[in-house]
C-alpha cells in the first residue's frame, strides 16, 4: 500500500529565503506525483504536476523534481514570500484509474 | 470552466440527523472522488467512481455513509445518522480523462461539517 510522508511537518522562514520542502513514497512505480497549495480554511490548488517519466516541471517560483528510483520528491520556492504561507501537500498516483494518495503537508510560514 | 462545485460551504447539524453534501464535477472528467480531512488524518480517500460507476468504496468508514452518483454532472455524499466524529472538511475532486495527458485533479472548495 502506497504511502506519502512529508518532512518537516511545519517550517517557519524569513523572507526572501529558498526552501525545499520534501515528500518521500513507499512504491516507487508510481504514475505522477502531485504538489498542491491549501489556505486555511480553503480547498486545494493544484501547482504542479509531475508524469513518472519527467524529472521536473518549474512554474514561476516554484520547480518540483522527482526521483521515483529513490521515491522522492522535492518542492523548491525560491525567494520566499509572505504570501507563500500555507500548507503544501504531496501525493501521487499509482496508476491512471487509481486515487491520488496524499502526505499530511508542511505547514510553511513566510516571516516577512 | 466554473471548477469543481460543492455545497454547501459549511453545515451544522445535530447529532442523529441526516447530512447531505453535493458535488458537480467539472464537464468531461470522467473521475470523481470523495476526500474527508481532519487534523488528525490528514486527507482520507472514502470513495470514488469511474463514469458514474462506484469503484472502491473501502474508504467509507461506516455503513453510516453513502455515496451515489446518477449522471456524470452530480454526486452526493450523504451521513446518516450523523455523528459528533463526523466534523471534518468533506472535499469533493474531478480527473480529467485518460488519453487526455493531464491526470491532475481539480478539488471543489469543500464543506465543512461540525455536528454538535
Amino acid at each position: 500500500k502506497q504511502e506519502v510522508t512529508q518532512i518537516p511537518a511545519a517550517l517557519s522562514v524569513p523572507e526572501g529565503e529558498n526552501l525545499v520542502l520534501n515528500c518521500s513514497f513507499t512504491d516507487s512505480a508510481i504514475y505522477n506525483l502531485q504538489w498542491f497549495r491549501q489556505d486555511p480554511g480553503k480547498g486545494l490548488t493544484s501547482l504542479l504536476l509531475i508524469q513518472s517519466s519527467q524529472r521536473e516541471q518549474t512554474s514561476g517560483r516554484l520547480n518540483a523534481s522527482l526521483d521515483k528510483s529513490s521515491g522522492r520528491s522535492t518542492l523548491y520556492i525560491a525567494a520566499s514570500q509572505p504570501g507563500d504561507s500555507a500548507t503544501y501537500l504531496c501525493a501521487v498516483r499509482d496508476s491512471g484509474n487509481t486515487p491520488l494518495v496524499f502526505g499530511k503537508g508542511t505547514r510553511l510560514s513566510v516571516i516577512a | 470552466d466554473a471548477g469543481v462545485i460543492q455545497s454547501p460551504r459549511h453545515e451544522v447539524t445535530e447529532m442523529g440527523q441526516e447530512v447531505t453534501l453535493r458535488c458537480k464535477p467539472i464537464s468531461g472528467h470522467d473521475y470523481l472522488f470523495w476526500y474527508r480531512q481532519t487534523m488528525m488524518r490528514g486527507l482520507e480517500l472514502l470513495i470514488y467512481f469511474n463514469n458514474n460507476v462506484p469503484i472502491d468504496d473501502s474508504g467509507m468508514p461506516e455503513d453510516r455513509f453513502s455515496a451515489k452518483m446518477p449522471n456524470a454532472s452530480f454526486s452526493t455524499l450523504k451521513i446518516q445518522p450523523s455523528e459528533p466524529r463526523d466534523s471534518a472538511v468533506y472535499f469533493c475532486a474531478s480527473s480529467s480523462p485518460q488519453g487526455a495527458g493531464h491526470y491532475g485533479y481539480t478539488f471543489g472548495s469543500g464543506t465543512r461539517l461540525t455536528v454538535v
